[in-house]
Formats: structure tokens, C-alpha cells, sequence
């Protein structure tokens, strides 16, 4: 299943099969993006990044897409497993002399056992 | 060493306290970040050291100070504070200002 990083929907999954989770970004001119994760009382910790020269980028169990022309990132979590049950941030930055990142709203991953 | 430390992890004050948030790292990083953080919202930005500088604020009222007495430390002073300001603050650090930034627990406050 898929959902829209914009509302803080909630996304649920069977163990074992793949996440897909969405992110719509603002800025045209954003040329960095990163993707939290956050569990309860935690603060976010980092999953993956990416640049805009890029348009996919994998690391462990997790792939970033970026998608410039529709001004979309989703990211990919294979055979997902309950300790991914958590809240997904997409962040992104810009250069206009200072960087700083600025959020996406969230989505929430319940993974069923 | 990737940590970011906070402290205290809960905070209970009244509306004429003062009191002050610490974070520390020890990464060499050179940007240093206090975030608020609502129920079920994202972190939103409230300053952002360079440095050892100030380089952004982004509007935040008076009554949140920030300090960067080296470029390990980051303090958040508070004073007279109101009910609505009551969420989780988080700090960040980062090598380069706006690349990965690396979160610490942050502290849960609570204004009464």
C-alpha cells in the first residue's frame, strides 16, 4: 500500500512484505533530501538521504526515489519487520546562503505480526 | 562517537521559571540546531548555530534564548514561558549546516 507523507496518515503492513512510503516536497530549488525515522519518545534518527543529481539511491533494506519533475521522494523498505513501526519524516534543503531543513508532515508505519 | 546528548529528558516549569535545556556533541560538528516538536507534528525549526554564531532564528519569541558557548555545547534558556510552549525540543548537529543532521532523545517540557 501507499500513502501521502502530508496528513500524517497512518500506513499498515504484514511482516515480511514492503513499505511504501510517500513524500511530497515544496521547493523546486531543493537540492537535498533526507528521510527520519521516529519512534515514540525518540528523537528522529536518520534512514537515508539523497541529492538531486540522483534518482535513486539504496542502502539496507531501504530505497530513496526521487522524483524532480513531480517534485516527489518516496522510500522503500523491504521485507518490513515490526521494529520499523514508527513515524517516517521527508526533510528537505536549499541553498540560499544558509541550510536548514524543513520537514514533511509524516507518516505513521504500523507493521502487523 | 555519533551521539547527541539532552538534558533533562522531562521538564515540569512554571510560568515564572527559568530554567535552561543542554545539549552536547562531540562529532567535531560545526551547526548545531534547537527544533520544537508538537504531538503528531513534525520538528520545526527554531535556531540554527554556525560556528559558534547565530545564523538563523526563525521568529522565535524573546522568551527562548539560545547559547552556544563552544562548539560542543548548545544551551536553550527559558523564561516565563507559556502553557502553549509545552513540547519536545530537540537539538541537532550537523557537519556542514543543512546536510545529515544527527538528532539527540530531546526533552520533554512541560509548562504548567
Amino acid at each position: 500500500g501507499e500513502s501521502v507523507g502530508l496528513h500524517l496518515p497512518t500506513l499498515s503492513v504484514q511482516e515480511g512484505d514492503n513499505s511504501i512510503i510517500n513524500c511530497a516536497y515544496s521547493n523546486s530549488a531543493s537540492d537535498y533530501f533526507i528521510w527520519y525515522k521516529q519512534e515514540s519518545g525518540k528523537g528522529p534518527q536518520f534512514i537515508i538521504d539523497i541529492r538531486s543529481n540522483m534518482d535513486k539511491r539504496q542502502g539496507q533494506r531501504v530505497t530513496v526515489l526521487l522524483n524532480k519533475t513531480v517534485k516527489h521522494l518516496s522510500l522503500q523498505i523491504a521485507a518490513t519487520q515490526p521494529g520499523d513501526s514508527a513515524v517516517y519524516f521527508c526533510a528537505e534543503s536549499w541553498d540560499t546562503g544558509r541550510r536548514a531543513l524543513t520537514f514533511g508532515s509524516g507518516t505513521r508505519l504500523q507493521v502487523q505480526p | 562517537d555519533t551521539e547527541v546528548t539532552q538534558t533533562p529528558k522531562h521538564l515540569v516549569m512554571g510560568m515564572t521559571n527559568k530554567k535552561s535545556l543542554k545539549c552536547e556533541q562531540h562529532m567535531g560538528h560545526r551547526a548545531m540546531y534547537w527544533y520544537k516538536q508538537k504531538a503528531k507534528k513534525p520538528p520545526e525549526l527554531m535556531f540554527v548555530y554556525s560556528y559558534e554564531k547565530l545564523s538563523i532564528n526563525e521568529s522565535v519569541p524573546s522568551r527562548f534564548s539560545p547559547e552556544c558557548p563552544n562548539s560542543s555545547l548548545l544551551n536553550l534558556h527559558l523564561h516565563a514561558l507559556q502553557p502553549e510552549d509545552s513540547a519536545l525540543y530537540l537539538c541537532a548537529s550537523s557537519q556542514d549546516g543543512g546536510d545529515e543532521q544527527y538528532f539527540g532523545p530531546g526533552t520533554r517540557l512541560t509548562v504548567t
